[in-house]
């Protein structure tokens, strides 16, 4: 089974500091994304990656950025924390040939970051 | 644009009984749509997918959908609820390319005994 492992479960941090997100999978595939989870609004797509060094903004981008240096590894950073980024954040993975292989994306069980 | 709406945030029923969870779609291209649960504090899990082939489709734990293009509709049941699936269930819908999900505001299932 695909497996994709966000390095921590919860997470505190103050405004202002700078976070790091990591997510991991373990199945070669080429997408990777990051989407935050909030109440009544479903999940919001952040970031994704196509391959290696690629990332492509998604609907929510701002106050975050992105690092894809491995295939497996995809990081998601807040530059400068706020209140209002207090969230669930899921990291999902996908092959690049999903529409052939019939795979659509595999998540991760999530961080859940709060900002004091 | 592609887009979900789910009617209803919060849907309660009563063990036993049918469950039916609705999901409309907007794409201007032939869509692929999904269902997924979250249980609590755990990530997202497929349910099922439509990719154009049969439009009933058949789902894990007895879940079904069927997609009605002239209602553009993806509405998720299961004729006998169990208190397991209580959880929170998401609609969302894809290109052709499946490289992005949109996903609707999610439906949370309540099962009483």
């Amino acid at each position: 089974d695909v497996k994709v492992t966000q390095s921590s479960r919860y997470l505190v941090k103050r405004t202002g500091e700078k976070v790091f997100l990591e997510c991991v999978q373990d199945m070669d595939h080429e997408n990777m994304f990051w989407y935050r989870q909030d109440p009544g609004l479903g999940l919001r797509l952040i970031y994704f990656s196509y391959d290696v060094k690629m990332k492509e903004k998604g609907d929510i981008p701002e106050g975050y950025s992105v690092s894809r240096e491995k295939k497996e590894r995809f990081s998601l950073i807040l530059e400068s924390a706020s209140t209002n980024q207090t969230s669930m954040y899921l990291c999902a993975s996908s092959p690049r040939d999903s529409l052939y292989s019939n795979q659509p994306q595999h998540f991760g069980d999530g961080t859940r970051l709060s900002i004091l | 644009a592609q887009s979900v709406t789910q009617l209803g945030s919060h849907v309660s029923v009563s063990e036993g009984a049918l469950v039916l969870l609705r999901c409309n779609y907007s794409s201007s291209v032939p869509p692929y749509l999904f269902w997924y649960v979250q249980y609590p504090n755990q990530g997202l899990q497929l349910l099922l997918k439509y990719t154009s082939a049969a439009t009933l489709v058949k789902g894990i734990n007895g879940f079904e959908a069927e997609f009605k293009k002239s209602e553009t509709s993806f509405h998720l049941t299961k004729p006998s609820a169990h208190m397991s699936d209580a959880a929170e269930y998401f609609c969302a819908v894809s290109d052709r390319s499946f490289q992005k999900l949109v996903f609707g505001t999610g439906t949370r299932l309540l099962v009483s005994p």
